[in-house]
């Protein structure tokens, strides 16, 4: 079984460029997609197939992939942008089976 | 507009089987690529995925969980069902469905989430 590995916690100033990561094996063969959940509320979609953003998500929100780690990056860090933010691909049982990252917490100074 | 309403109890004993509803609206669960998973989170804790159902039927779940499980759907009622047995206070956690969309070699994700339903186990 695979699993998912994000740091627990990313902190940066207002207008600083966060970068969020996200690493494991089935990521050199799954795409990643990411959420974002601020407190008290559901996850939010963010970012599809490692760098597509869904309508209504803004473009300083992006999304990449390379070998075994996605990156979620944020630019201009705004102070809506706090929140957690989980990745999430596909486990090595199928496609069909979900697999989930343990969530970082981003922090706006 | 797509929406999805999880209900059941908010409180169930160890022991217990747990059930819960998943009602939606805006799409149909027969159209090909579509289903619905569930997915929980523990207060303060990560996302944990249970269960995800396709529109042809196929149904899967987390190795971890696999016999505790049944998941299932009625689609002339815009309704999914998860089924939990033998309920542990370690189960204590906000319960989310979520409309899913399968592609082939993309995967499943999740868009959009329902608000969720805190279920809490204690004698």
């Amino acid at each position: 079984s695979y699993e998912l590995t994000q740091a627990p916690s990313v902190s940066v100033s207002p207008g600083q460029t966060a970068r969020i990561t996200c690493s494991g094996d089935a990521l050199s063969k799954q795409y990643a997609y990411w959420y974002r959940q601020k407190p008290g509320q559901a996850p939010v979609l963010v970012i599809f197939k490692d760098s597509e953003r869904p309508s209504g998500i803004p473009e300083r929100i992006s999304g990449s992939s390379s070998g075994t780690t996605a990156t979620l990056t944020i630019s201009g860090v705004q102070a809506e942008d706090e929140a957690d933010y989980y990745c999430q691909s596909a486990d090595s049982s199928g496609t069909s089976y979900v697999l989930f990252g343990g969530g970082t917490k981003l922090t706006v100074l | 507009q797509i929406t999805l309403k999880e209900s059941g109890p908010t409180l169930v004993k160890p022991t217990q089987t747990l059930t819960l509803t998943c009602t939606f609206s805006g799409f149909s669960l027969s159209t090909n690529g579509v289903g619905v998973g569930w997915i929980r989170q523990p207060p303060g804790k990560a996302l944990e995925w249970l269960a995800l159902i396709h529109w042809d039927d196929d149904k899967y779940y987390s190795p971890s969980l696999k016999s505790r499980l049944t998941i299932t759907k009625d689609t002339s009622k815009n309704q999914v069902v998860l089924r939990m047995t033998n309920m542990d206070p370690v189960d204590t956690a906000t319960y989310y469905c979520a409309h899913s969309l399968y592609r082939l070699l993309l995967g499943n994700w999740f868009d959009p989430w329902g608000q969720g339903t805190l279920v809490t186990v204690s004698s």
